[in-house]
């Protein structure tokens, strides 16, 4: 079975400054990731894809993840934080033994102070 | 391109009334996923349809719930009688299969209150 872990439920950095989230994946297979950032009162906005090409995925918004088949990791970056990104962010992965189904994990508020 | 159109964006009712929540895929998608979030449990998967066909309802609560599918334009999911734990947030998202695992988009959620 595969699985999800984010390991920050909380994250605040100040504006100007980068961003990590962090991530760890369990899966049996080549899983297929993704990032979505949930603003509040809307729905979940993909903010990019790991699918086996690039282990670097460059996403929307200045964000990218890079895969680390080693660590289990699919960590979210940005090097400089702005006020626009604070929200809530899910690291999610695709479970293949159930055909498209997506394994979401607990998510990361990202607060980011002036 | 229109995305993912659910409604209403909120609803709010009293115990024991019926819900309707009304979702419009996006075009072309070929699976269908009803999800619903809370504080306590997050993102929960009730139920998702390939081809208008339900695949898969295991996450779906109780009786009081069912869905359907129609057309591959319109899914509706359907609470009677709803009950004051039934508050929640429920997304509708869709995908299209395609070649490998594509990511599936989300509405922008129906707000249920139920009193």
């Amino acid at each position: 079975a595969q699985s999800v872990t984010q390991l920050d439920s909380h994250v605040s950095v100040s504006e100007g400054t980068p961003v990590l989230l962090r991530c760890n994946y369990s899966s049996s297979y080549s899983p297929s990731l993704f990032w979505y950032v949930q603003h509040p009162n809307k729905g979940l906005q993909l903010l990019l894809k790991y699918t086996s090409a690039a282990t670097l995925v460059k996403g929307i918004n200045g964000f990218e993840a890079e895969f680390k088949k080693s660590e289990t990791s699919f960590h979210l970056t940005k090097p400089s934080a702005h006020m626009s990104d604070a929200a809530e962010y899910f690291c999610v992965v695709s479970d293949w033994d159930s055909s498209y189904k997506l394994i979401f994990g607990s998510g990361t508020r990202l607060l980011v102070r002036p | 391109d229109a995305g993912v159109i659910q409604s209403p964006r909120h609803e709010v009712t009293e115990m024991g009334q019926e819900v309707t929540l009304r979702c419009k895929p996006i075009s072309g998608h070929d699976y269908l996923f009803w999800y619903r979030q809370t504080m306590m449990r997050g993102l929960e998967l009730l139920i998702y349809f390939n081809n208008n066909v339900p695949i898969d309802d295991s996450g779906m609560p109780e009786d009081r719930f069912s869905a359907k599918m129609p057309n591959a334009s319109f899914s509706t999911l359907k609470i009677q009688p709803s009950e004051p734990r039934d508050s929640a947030v429920y997304f509708c998202a869709s995908s299209f299969a395609g070649q490998g695992n594509q990511p599936q988009h989300f509405g922008d959620g129906t707000r249920l209150s139920i009193l």
